[in-house]
């Protein structure tokens, strides 16, 4: 069955960085596109870009360009999602979802980053 | 305006039906998208339940009743989700989504309410 699971939670100071990791199995990982969305506690859901694990090739938002990097190792199946420059405004659940058809299906559980001093 | 929107909260009661809605901003033509929704339950990540483009051309998603439809009102200008026969563990935030000018767009999300 398709998994996509993500790394803990992690507590960061203003001004750092943070690097999330999403595990894929269950499906050839190079085939799909990862996502990044972010969800603030009681807030909706906000797309931060996508990557794909075949050719590396990225988009970000572009509210995110310029602090977001997505990255991959397809030999591990892994995505990663680095935000940098982190401020108290960047709280939130960050969730890796896979790309299909115009859309994303399977999530990962969501890795909460709290930014604070 | 926001690209999409969608109502707060609708309730209902077991065995009702909801209609859930997902209203393009004006300009935007609704018959060009495929619509995706989303369940979230409190402390959980969103589950994929269905995409819609049109009765040709949609997908259930793995493992998700036949009581989750999609499909759209031109007038309205909007995609709709249609629960049929509610049940308490349906009470959950429901998400739209579109690609739309190269990147996901996700409507305001609605909180459903089993009375």
């Amino acid at each position: 069955q398709v998994q996509l699971v993500q790394s803990g939670a992690e507590v960061k100071k203003p001004g750092a960085s943070v690097k999330v990791s999403c595990k894929a199995s269950g499906y050839t990982f190079t085939s799909y596109d990862i996502n990044w969305v972010r969800q603030a506690t009681g807030q909706g859901l906000e797309w931060m870009g996508w990557m794909s694990p075949n050719s590396g090739n990225t988009d970000y938002a572009q509210q995110f360009q310029g602090r977001v990097t997505m990255t991959r190792s397809t030999s591990i199946s892994t995505a990663y999602m680095e935000l940098s420059s982190l401020t108290s405004d960047d709280t939130a659940v960050y969730y890796c979802t896979r790309g299909v058809d115009r859309g994303t299906d399977y999530w990962g559980q969501g890795t909460l980053v709290t930014v604070s001093s | 305006q926001a690209v999409l929107t969608q109502p707060s909260s609708l309730s209902a009661s077991p065995g009702a039906s909801a209609s859930l809605t997902c209203t393009l901003r004006s300009g935007i033509n609704v018959g060009t998208y495929r619509i995706y929704w989303y369940q979230q339950k409190a402390g959980s990540p969103p589950q994929y339940l269905l995409s819609y483009e049109s009765d040709s051309n949609k997908q259930q998603g793995s493992g998700v009743p036949s009581r989750f439809s999609g499909s759209k009102d031109a007038s309205a200008n909007a995609g709709i989700l249609l629960i049929s026969g509610l049940q308490s563990e349906d009470e959950a935030d429901y998400y739209c989504m579109i690609w739309h000018n190269s990147a996901y767009v996700f409507g305001t999300g609605t909180k459903v309410t089993v009375l």
